[in-house]
């Protein structure tokens, strides 16, 4: 079974310009997870997707973050303009809908913002 | 919104048993217990996941008491290569966006 792909794997962009993450879940899940890590913490959920509709964004910075999941499948996280503090490692995972599902988490992309 | 208390970091040798306590003192009724191992440039991977008492799989125990408020996660004879930060996440899958990740234990493990 293929896993979580995300691309591209490394990135470098110059503070206040944009950048777009992708990624593919596990064939079958309907959950969809993007998480932001900053070196030495845990993942912070950005937002959640339940098919093609957002369950939970509460901690995605809507002026600047974005994030699709068109048909329900593969999902774009989008930053626009970025800032320095969201250097960090962008994880996408997804879950089957399941009673005790299991989030199955991509290699991610590390974000460098200069 | 479960809050997870986990030890820093931890230290111990190959061969050796490795015991990483995680409290959740506002677990929910329904709300599992799921650890997750996380290697330098790799996303967390699934470990094992329980809701009470002992739980066992091929790689780890997860031990969880009657009042649910803290588990034990339990790895047997560690090696070089179970050097990682463990994770513990409580939440149940209708709410699973909900858990939130703590900062985790980093385990190391010394020849």
């Amino acid at each position: 079974e293929a896993g979580v792909a995300q691309s591209p794997r490394y990135k470098i962009i110059e503070k206040r310009q944009s950048v777009a993450f992708w990624c593919n879940p596990i064939s079958g899940h309907a959950t969809l997870y993007w998480y932001q890590q900053i070196l030495g913490q845990g993942p912070k959920l950005l937002i959640q997707f339940q098919n093609n509709g957002v369950v939970d964004d509460s901690q995605l910075p809507k002026d600047r973050f974005s994030a699709e999941r068109l048909k329900g499948v593969d999902s774009t996280l989008k930053i626009q303009p970025a800032k320095l503090e969201d250097s960090a490692v962008y994880l996408c995972a997804s879950s089957s809908v399941a009673f005790t599902d299991t989030q199955y988490f991509g290699p991610g992309t590390r974000l460098t913002v200069l | 919104l479960a809050k997870t208390t986990q030890p820093i970091s931890m230290d111990s040798y190959e061969g050796q048993e490795v015991n990483i306590t995680c409290s959740h003192n506002n677990i929910a009724t329904n709300d599992y217990i799921t650890w997750y191992q996380q290697f330098p440039s790799q996303g967390p991977r699934f470990i094992i996941q329980g809701y009470k008492t002992k739980v066992t799989n091929e790689v780890a125990s997860l031990f969880i008491p009657a009042d649910r408020k803290s588990s034990t996660l339990s790895l047997p004879r560690v090696s070089l290569s179970d050097t990682a930060v463990y994770y513990c996440l409580v939440g149940g899958s209708f709410n699973a966006g909900k858990s939130t990740f703590g900062d985790g234990t980093t385990l190391t493990v010394k020849p």
